[in-house]
This record gives C-alpha cells, sequence and structure tokens, in this order.
C-alpha cells in the first residue's frame, strides 16, 4: 500500500539548516508529485513546495528564498532543506503525495521540527 | 496567492445532527478544492476532491458542494468518530492554500 514516512532530527537550533527525508513505498517518484505541508503547533496547513513527477520543483514563495526539494528516485526518498531556522519554523513537517497538480490524497505521519538553542 | 476563508473556526453539535462548514476562496477557483479531515495527533486525510467527488474509502455521510468562490461540507448524522479538524484547500493553482480549519466537537 501508499506510504510515506518523514525522518530527520526532532531539534534544530536558530540560523541552522533543517534536513528531513521523506521515504515512499507502494508508488513510484517518477508517476507521482510529493509535496511538504507544515503545521505549527495548534495552527494551520501552510504548503512549503513540491517535487513533480518530472522531476521539476515548485516553492511557496514566503519560503523560497530557504527551500530546497530534491529526490533519489532509486531510493525512493525527497529531501527536504530550509536554511536559516527560527523559532517561527517550529512545526510538524508532513510529504505528501499528489494524484494531479496539488490534491493530496496520501500523507505522512508527520516530523515534529523544534527549533530552539 | 489564492486566499482560502474557511467558517466556522469552532462547531458543536450533537450525534445525529447534520452539520455544514463553508470555504470561500478569494478568486474563482474552477473547482480545485479538497476538504481534509484531521483527527487529534493525526496527519489529514483526503475526503472530497474536485468540490464534490467522495474519496475511496469515505463514508457517504460526507458530501461537497459549491463552485466558483463559494464551497461547503456537509457532514450528515454526527458520529462521534467525526470528531476532528476539517480543512478545506485550492488545487487550482499554486501556491496552493489550506483554510483555517474548523474544529468539530460533540455537544
Amino acid at each position: 500500500q501508499v506510504q510515506l514516512k518523514e525522518s530527520g532530527p526532532g531539534l534544530v537550533q536558530p540560523s541552522q539548516t533543517l534536513s528531513l527525508t521523506c521515504t515512499v513505498s507502494g508508488f513510484s517518484l517518477t508517476s507521482y508529485d510529493v509535496h511538504w505541508v507544515r503545521q505549527p503547533p495548534g495552527k494551520g496547513l501552510e504548503w512549503m513546495g513540491g517535487i513533480w513527477g518530472d522531476g521539476s520543483t515548485a516553492y511557496n514563495s514566503a519560503l523560497k528564498s530557504r527551500l530546497s526539494i530534491s529526490r533519489d528516485t532509486s531510493k525512493s526518498q525527497v529531501f527536504l532543506k530550509m536554511n536559516s531556522l527560527q523559532t517561527e519554523d517550529t512545526a510538524i513537517y508532513f510529504c505528501t503525495r499528489s494524484v494531479y497538480y496539488g490534491l493530496m490524497d496520501a500523507w505522512g505521519q508527520g516530523a515534529s521540527v523544534t527549533v530552539s538553542s | 496567492d489564492i486566499q482560502m476563508t474557511q467558517s466556522p473556526a469552532s462547531l458543536s453539535a450533537s450525534l445525529g445532527e447534520t452539520v455544514t462548514i463553508e470555504c470561500r476562496a478569494s478568486e474563482d477557483i474552477y473547482n480545485g478544492l479538497a476538504w481534509y479531515q484531521q483527527k487529534p495527533g493525526k496527519s489529514p486525510q483526503l475526503l472530497i476532491y474536485n468540490a464534490n467527488s467522495l474519496h475511496t474509502g469515505v463514508p457517504s455521510r460526507f458530501s461537497g458542494s459549491g463552485s466558483g468562490t463559494q464551497y461547503s461540507l456537509k457532514i450528515n448524522s454526527l458520529q462521534s468518530e467525526d470528531v476532528a479538524s476539517y480543512f478545506c484547500q485550492q488545487y487550482y493553482n499554486y501556491p496552493f492554500t489550506f483554510g483555517s480549519g474548523t474544529k468539530l466537537e460533540i455537544k
């Protein structure tokens, strides 16, 4: 079945870089798009960006200068890197599968990231 | 960016009741609208896509409607397992944007 699983450090220091990995199974990264969505504690959802099946990327303009999304299709992994982290980047980070454009039909369990010294 | 305005922010209803959640887009999104359910401590799950199509495995008491800039999610015969937050999302254009959410509780 379709599965996505986020992994990465739970704690990041301010001004440092966040690196998260999304490992997928049950589908091919060349056939589906994968997006990253984050949710600050007790708040709503924010689309961060995504990587399309053809390998091209799209980013939320609010994060574009700090964000990079890439993948390794041989390992079925998608990577998120975001630099210059601040406390307001504390959130649960989800990777999601998209069946069409930005329609997200499967979500990972989420990775909790706290930005604190 | 397309802004999604969702209401109400919270909702309390009795078991068996029907509830409706509204979502308004800042411009026409041509039915590129999804609804997600997020139970406490869990990730969101897709309920409705294309404004009115039920995702696989979702109970038929959930339904979506609307067009243009106005959309709604209706839950008939409210069940205890429907306690959750609900989010609308437009995927007509990126950046894909979400409503602020509706927290549904049982009276």
